[in-house]
């Protein structure tokens, strides 16, 4: 089946540690989005990419880091840097053209030891 | 990109037709109306997206009014997995960060037995 994966589920980060969570699509969708949602909140962008290896920060991209080398896959790193990690973290990914949706994964769960 | 009005809360009887409304007053010419539902804890959901024509999928139907100020969202025959909090989106079609989805508080619509 097409679609999003995000792993893992649930991640745990010690103080001082950098943790990546892992996205990975198979829809052939040229841009990927990771998005963090705190409890009864709505989505903020932290990184997107619209083509590989290209790019750019969202609105809360201080304390992490993101790279795209395929077409695929769009890894994100949260770092010690992040000082309120704890969220809900989604990736998301959409076809070029301009009004097509964006598509979800089923999300990590990022939570401080 | 233009706010979006939604009830907070809405119920359903299980079998019956859900309607759910959006008001977009202030919506422009060039933006898109996109309804995704979240379910609790699992990524959010792309149901059905539309311009200005009334539009229909296996999921659900998009009715947009003439002035395309308001919008509703129909669920034909509503099941009790159809219990989740479902958000209008409007959003210009463009590239860069135009593409980043802003979700407000939605509605949560509970489908009753």
């Amino acid at each position: 089946d097409g679609g999003i994966t995000q792993s893992p589920k649930y991640l745990f980060r010690k103080e001082g540690q950098n943790v990546t969570l892992s996205c990975e699509q198979n829809l052939n969708h040229d841009a990927m989005y990771w998005y963090r949602q705190d409890p009864g909140q709505g989505l903020r962008l932290i990184y997107y990419s619209q083509i590989v290896n290209d790019f750019q920060k969202g609105d809360i991209a201080e304390g992490y880091s993101v790279s795209r080398e395929k077409k695929e896959s769009f890894p994100l790193t949260v770092t010690s840097a992040q000082k309120n990690p704890t969220a809900f973290y989604l990736c998301a990914s959409q076809r070029r053209a301009n009004n097509q949706p964006q598509h979800f994964g089923d999300g990590t769960r990022l939570s401080i030891l | 990109d233009a706010k979006t009005t939604q009830p907070p809360s809405m119920d359903c009887a299980e079998g019956r037709a859900a309607n759910l409304p959006c008001n977009h007053s202030t919506i422009s010419g060039n933006e898109y109306v996109y309804w995704y539902r979240q379910i609790h804890s699992q990524g959010p959901q792309y149901i059905i997206h539309g311009l200005k024509n009334n539009e229909t999928n296996e999921m659900a139907s998009l009715i947009i009014t003439e002035d395309r100020k308001s919008s509703t969202l129909i669920l034909p025959h509503a099941t009790l997995r159809d219990t989740a909090v479902y958000y209008c989106i409007v959003r210009v079609a463009g590239g860069g960060s135009n593409y980043k989805l802003t979700f407000g508080k939605g509605t949560l619509l509970t489908v009753n037995p």
